[in-house]
């Protein structure tokens, strides 16, 4: 079974540019998960949904950031303008809806903004 | 904020078992304790989880006290593959809960 999919796994931007990244979670999996991982930290959750739904996005940056996730399956995160304080590591996971089930992460998008 | 408190780093020896606490004295009755680790460059990876009893799988095994304010991680043969940050979660049941990481563990297996 194919795991949870990322791409790009780096990308080197200057600021003020836009940037995207793209997550095709485990097929089945209803909940997905945008993570961001500064270095030295754990992640962090930006946004997760519930098959189309943003259920919880508090922690999203929406002046600059946006994420979609048509027709329940594919998610796309894109930040624009990129700013140096984005640099960061930014993963998907995704889960089934479950009791006590647990979520697979992608390798991740390693993001450098110059 | 995260819910368990972990030391940050530790060392063990080849093949010997690793031992890995964690604290989280405020968990609830319908939380789960999750472990995760995180070898370097590679997204988070799921281990094991536990309600009360003790767990056991191929990876690992997971002994949390009766009261469940704590836990332990038991690599029973460690590996330097086995080189990674360990992140302890607790969580509520529902499959779809977010998990909140803290800074975990740094285990450092030498040879």
């Amino acid at each position: 079974e194919a795991g949870v999919v990322q791409s790009p796994r780096y990308k080197i931007i200057e600021k003020k540019q836009p940037v995207a990244f793209w997550c095709n979670p485990i097929s089945g999996h209803n909940t997905l998960y945008w993570y961001r991982q500064n270095l030295g930290q754990g992640p962090e959750l930006l946004i997760r949904y519930e098959n189309e739904e943003a259920v919880d996005d508090s922690q999203l940056p929406k002046d600059r950031f946006s994420a979609e996730r048509l027709k329940g399956v594919d998610s796309t995160l894109k930040i624009q303008p990129a700013e140096l304080g984005d640099s960061a590591v930014y993963l998907c996971a995704s889960s089934a809806v479950v009791v006590g089930t647990e979520a697979f992460f992608g390798q991740g998008t390693r993001l450098t903004v110059v | 904020d995260a819910k368990t408190t972990q030391p940050t780093s530790m060392d063990c020896a080849e093949g010997r078992a690793a031992n890995l606490p964690c604290n989280h004295s405020t968990i609830s009755g319908n939380e789960y304790v999750y472990w995760y680790r995180q070898i370097h460059s590679q997204g988070p990876q799921y281990i094991i989880h536990g309600l009360k009893n003790n767990e056991t799988n191929e990876m690992a095994s997971l002994i949390i006290t009766e009261d469940r304010k704590s836990s332990t991680l038991i690599l029973p043969h460690a590996t330097l593959r086995d080189t990674a940050v360990y992140y302890c979660i607790v969580r509520f049941q529902g499959g779809s809960e977010k998990l909140v990481f803290g800074k975990g563990t740094k285990l450092t297996v030498n040879p």
